[in-house]
């Protein structure tokens, strides 16, 4: 049965740092490209970045570049999202998610992590 | 940059017919996905490419894609079938995943 469990949510002041992962059970990461979207409280989902099976690709959203690095450990068949310089806007439910490709969708999606950045 | 324009609630009563439409010039020339979001709980696909369904979703579930809308079809509509439903395409201009503004379904 293919899980994903995020982990690493948590209140963080405005500014700080916060390390989110992502463990994955019943498939291999390393076949699939990687997602993390997101969702404030009360509002619809956004995107947020994506990682290729090997590391070497990786696409973010305008509002995090700079600041979000995502990366993964196929080893350890799991995938992480380093958040810097927070802010009160980054608040949301973090779901990390599995792609079958580049472009196209997510097929399993975690539950969630929730991130609050406090002002 | 690309949105995806949904309306923000459609109400249907059990047994019917619901459709919510996903709008954007020329989104035909896209493929669209489709997931289905009960409160509390993560995303489930239940539309991929436009029109395909994964393993162990209803077929009352079905999408088509035309023209500058892509349409979620939900046939027969069961009380367990309220949930948010969102469409989802890859922006190649900005090399982007784009969510609809999503679409409240309440079973009257």
């Amino acid at each position: 049965e293919v899980q994903l469990v995020e982990s690493g949510g948590g209140l963080v002041q405005r500014g700080g740092s916060l390390r989110l992962s992502c463990e994955a059970s019943g498939f291999s990461i390393s076949s699939y490209w990687m997602s993390w979207v997101r969702q404030a409280p009360g509002k619809g989902l956004e995107w947020v970045a994506n990682i290729k099976q090997d590391g070497s690709e990786k696409y973010y959203v305008d509002s995090v570049k700079g600041r979000f690095t995502i990366s993964r450990d196929n080893a350890k068949n799991s995938l992480y999202l380093q958040m810097n310089t927070l802010r009160a806007e980054d608040t949301a439910v973090y779901y990390c998610a599995r792609d079958p490709g580049r472009s196209g969708y997510s097929d399993y999606w975690g539950q969630g992590t929730l991130v609050t950045v406090s002002s | 940059s690309y949105v995806l324009t949904q309306p923000p609630s459609v109400s249907v009563a059990p047994g019917k017919t619901a459709r919510i439409t996903c709008g954007e010039n020329n989104i035909g020339s896209k493929s669209v996905h489709w997931y289905q979001q009960k409160p509390g709980q993560a995303p489930v696909l239940v539309i991929y490419y436009d029109s395909d369904r994964p393993s162990g979703i209803p077929e009352r579930f079905s999408g088509s894609n035309s023209g500058n809308t892509a349409t979620l079809t939900i046939s027969r509509v069961e009380a367990g079938d309220e949930a948010d439903y969102y469409c989802q395409v890859w922006d190649s201009s900005s090399d982007l995943r784009v969510f609809g503004t999503g679409t409240k379904v309440t079973v009257l």
